[in-house]
């Protein structure tokens, strides 16, 4: 079992509709990470939250450190968005950094 | 600012040869982390490195080395090479990743193909 687990592992959705990628961990940690990479490799960091929501643009995300579990959403998606989404923890020992397997998501014109 | 960045962009190395990456990361940042990406195992952290020190180290094999200068500049080192070692190769620095408030900032990568 992973230490971070995503879902789902592929999306695809029409232009326009409201997306949830959920990411969900059973170690101790110290901040969570989404991450946004897009063909070609680069990664870009998206968000790092250690608890409640953040919101960037049409990007949301939001943790729940009692769950172990977080989200991100994406308002009004657009065919831009399409881009593999991966969630990542800081172990809170600083020993270590976990990956969820990412989230390859579509979207559709 | 500049952002990190990663030399050289490709490579391909042949079974058993040796191989060393670079990353400059962004001025002022004291802490590079490497990371390698395949096809089937995804992201994996590779190790750390702050102001020097190498901090935190992931489950690879011995073969995978690396280190950090004083100009924050690091290089990581694969010898020995294997098929499997063919991957995207990432690094990102930050002012301190195990810090709440500092995210990290990810180089465009190495892909390396080992034939």
């Amino acid at each position: 079992k992973n230490e971070v687990e995503q879902s789902p592992q592929n999306l695809t959705a029409q232009e326009g509709e409201f997306i949830t990628i959920n990411c969900s961990y059973s170690v101790g940690i110290s901040a969570l990470h989404w991450l946004q990479q897009h063909p070609g490799g680069g990664i870009v960091s998206l968000f790092m939250l250690s608890s409640g929501k953040k919101k960037h643009g049409r990007l949301i995300a939001t943790i729940n450190i009692q769950e172990k579990h977080s989200s991100l959403h994406i308002t009004a998606s657009h065919p831009r968005d399409s881009a593999v989404y991966i969630c990542a923890a800081p172990s809170n020992t600083g020993n270590q950094f976990y990956f969820g397997t990412g989230t390859s998501l579509t979207v559709i014109p | 600012k500049a952002g990190v960045t990663q030399t050289p962009r490709y490579l391909i190395k042949t079974r058993g040869q040796q191989v060393t990456l670079s990353c400059s990361p962004i001025s002022g940042h004291r802490s590079v982390s490497w990371y390698q990406q395949t096809p089937g195992q995804g992201l994996q952290f590779l190790f750390e490195y702050f102001s020097e020190t190498q901090r935190n180290k992931g489950n690879f094999p011995g073969r995978f080395s690396g280190r950090q200068f004083s100009n924050s500049r690091s290089e990581m080192n694969v010898s020995t090479l294997e098929l499997g070692d063919s991957a995207l190769y990432l690094c990102a620095s930050s002012l301190d990743p195990y810090l709440v408030t500092y995210e990290q900032y990810f180089g465009p990568g190495t892909r390396l193909t080992v034939t």
